[in-house]
């Protein structure tokens, strides 16, 4: 069965103090691993979509990279307004473009 | 950012009642989904549809019915709402051509 983990649950940095969220996937012909941002009460917004392993796309202070099982969002010198919820999904060998999600990981960068 | 718009964006209804959930989008996207947002679950797909009145069921579709006459709106309806039906649900879109969807700002749905 396709399944998406997330790792941790929950993230508490200082401003300024890097690090990384994890995501595991098992996931049979990988398509595509996406991560997106969801504030409070809003919906997610898309970040990246990494195709291959050894992939990589950066945004600001995101960077995310792929390898055969897992996906890592890196975080560097976060700053407050980086605080929310994301999320990881992939996209299997379906052809109905259906995407297994992971249940998140809840950022919270302290001033 | 697709242009994808939910309605209501807050309900609350009594257990029993027939609800239903719009979906509009404005990007001409063909494929549409609906997802329901549950504390330890994560992002579920209920249906999704792959054009005009082409749907078919997600993994939790039971209690649920959907319908699309138009390219740009997508209706999920309860059908007769229970207290297990209280969720957030989002609506999200793409492109033939691409994989990552595209997510509306959600309703949060309440069954009291």
């Amino acid at each position: 069965e396709d399944q998406v983990t997330q790792s941790p649950e929950a993230l508490r940095l200082q401003e300024g103090e890097s690090s990384s969220l994890n995501c595991s996937y098992t996931v049979s012909g990988l398509r595509g691993l996406f991560w997106y941002r969801q504030d409070p009460g809003k919906g997610p917004e898309f970040l990246f979509t990494l195709y291959s392993a050894g992939e990589e796309k950066e945004k600001e202070r995101l960077k995310a990279t792929l390898t055969k099982k897992e996906s890592f969002l890196h975080i560097t010198a976060p700053k407050p307004e980086d605080s929310a919820t994301y999320l990881c999904a992939a996209h299997g060998s379906s052809n109905t473009g259906k995407l297994i999600f992971g249940q998140g990981t809840t950022l919270q960068v302290k001033p | 950012d697709a242009g994808i718009t939910q309605s209501p964006r807050h309900k609350v209804t009594e257990t029993g009642t027939p609800v239903t959930l719009r979906c509009h989008q404005t990007e001409n996207h063909r494929y549409m989904y609906w997802y329901r947002q549950d504390p330890g679950h994560g992002l579920r797909l209920i249906h999704y549809s792959y054009g005009v009145k082409d749907t078919d069921k997600g993994e939790v579709s039971d209690g649920y019915s959907v319908s699309r006459s138009k390219t740009e709106d997508f209706l999920l309806t309860l059908e007769s709402a229970t207290s297990s039906q209280t969720s957030v649900y989002f609506c999200a879109s793409k492109v033939t051509e691409a994989y990552e969807q595209y997510f509306g700002p959600g309703t949060r749905l309440t069954v009291t």
